[in-house]
């Protein structure tokens, strides 16, 4: 059935370094996608909603210049996290609108960002 | 801010019991899902209430909505090892083509063998 994948699962960078992750939606099409924090044993914060072919919203408090968000295609969004420092250390999450049922959505199975 | 307030945190029972979740939210809503995460993976959708409906089923799984009282529970009968994992219910204010989700802290079920 349809699912969401993400690239890379894992990813060790240094302080400074950006860092790309990549969702995709698998045999569905995708004209919104949803980015979410998760901080250990901590709920998911929604960081920004993806538009394709438009900007990003951002969420309150998500500085967009840091989190650059990027939906080039209607099965890829793309999360940049630049300049990354320890602080940005976490599980990264997104997930699309099941289709056919706008209000349920797949997630993809999560990045986990080390930065050291 | 968090909308959704689950309780237990923690519940640890014993497989074939039932495992009662709770979760309590502030504003108004469209609906409300809840949302089953295995340690360090994605989330699956479980089950949607929308905000008309009093309580569904599926499999296992009953969830109950009281919005006099903005409360949900997840009901899961007949545990079995394989239901360990974290529970989230999030909410959704608006639905549709404007839907997005608010989590709740989640709760840490354990079903012992």
């Amino acid at each position: 059935g349809a699912v969401v994948s993400q690239h890379p699962s894992r990813v060790i960078c240094k302080s400074g370094t950006s860092v790309k992750i990549e969702c995709r939606s698998l045999d569905f099409q995708a004209t919104t996608m949803f980015w979410y924090r998760q901080f250990p044993k901590k709920s998911l914060m929604l960081m920004a909603t993806s538009n394709e072919g438009s900007k990003a919203t951002y969420e309150q408090g998500v500085e967009k210049d840091k989190f650059l968000i990027n939906h080039a295609s209607l099965t890829l969004s793309t999360l940049t996290v630049t300049s990354a420092h320890p602080e940005d250390s976490s599980f990264y999450i997104c997930s699309a609108p099941i289709p056919a049922s706008t209000d349920t959505q797949y997630f993809g199975p999560g990045t986990r960002l080390t930065v050291l | 801010s968090q909308q959704g307030e689950e309780d237990p945190q923690a519940l640890s029972i014993q497989e074939g019991e039932n495992a009662t979740m709770n979760c309590s939210y502030k504003t108004s809503i469209n609906n409300l899902q809840w949302y089953r995460q295995n340690s360090g993976r994605g989330l699956v959708h479980l089950i949607l209430i929308r905000s008309n409906e009093r309580e569904k089923h599926s499999g296992r799984l009953r969830v109950t909505l009281d919005t006099s009282k903005k409360s949900s529970s997840l009901l899961i009968t007949a545990s079995r090892a394989a239901d360990t994992a974290s529970y989230f219910c999030a909410t959704d204010a608006r639905g549709g083509a404007n839907s997005k989700l608010t989590f709740g802290k989640g709760i840490t079920l354990s079903v012992r063998p």
